[in-house]
């Protein structure tokens, strides 16, 4: 059965800390690794990662895929308190669509 | 350029009754999923639809649970006879087409059954 694992569950830092938030997962016919932001709402759509090895980055936020090891790791540096956030991590079939999540990391930045 | 919309935010239903989630794509998509989210627990699928299709429906329970995703109109969950099991957050998200992977998701609508 697939399986994504976020770790950890639960973060709390100071602002202007940098967090590394990291999502390990066996899935079979692995196509790509998402990252998506929820606030109060809606899941906001961060990155799409496909290759191994190659950073995306945007702003203080960038993040890597290792599909040797079967993990990706979201960095963010510098944080804010608008940072604060649950962090999702979902993985996609070659072939299909549907996305399986990891259950999330909740990330507090206190001022 | 309106994101996804869903409606209504909230619902509030008490137990037997019926409960109907809309959801419209963002412009230009032609592909909708919707995801049912538990207290305490990760987002898990329920079901891909294009439109007029049914493509995918392996993480709908098989009673009670439909899907549409009409030629006009927005895609509806329906859920009969709701149980108190059945209050979370529901969650759709579209995608412009098969093979594009990014998924855009719509604000949700919380589920109350009582």
């Amino acid at each position: 059965e697939d399986k994504v694992v976020q770790s950890p569950l639960s973060l709390v830092v100071h602002e202007g800390d940098t967090v590394t938030l990291n999502c390990s997962y066996e899935v079979t016919n692995f196509r790509s690794l998402l990252w998506y932001k929820q606030e109060k709402k809606a899941p906001t759509f961060l990155f799409m990662l496909t290759s191994s090895g190659i950073e995306k980055k945007s702003g203080r936020l960038s993040s890597i895929l290792d599909k040797k090891e079967l993990f990706s790791i979201l960095n963010i540096t510098a944080t804010q308190t608008g940072d604060s956030a649950v962090y999702l991590c979902a993985v996609i079939h070659e072939g299909a669509q549907k996305l399986v999540f990891g259950q999330g990391t909740r990330l507090t930045i206190n001022p | 350029n309106a994101g996804v919309m869903q409606n209504p935010r909230h619902l509030v239903r008490r137990r037997g009754q019926e409960a109907r989630l809309r959801c419209s794509p963002m412009k230009g998509h032609s592909h909708v999923y919707w995801y049912r989210q538990l207290p305490e627990e990760g987002l898990k699928f329920m079901v891909y639809l294009q439109k007029e299709n049914i493509i995918d429906e392996s993480g709908m329970p098989k009673e009670r649970f439909s899907a549409e995703f009409p030629k006009e109109g927005p895609s509806i969950l329906r859920i009969q006879q709701v149980v108190r099991g059945d209050s979370a957050a529901y969650f759709c998200a579209s995608s412009l087409n098969r093979g594009t992977y990014e998924q855009y998701f719509g604000p949700g609508t919380r589920l109350t059954v009582t």
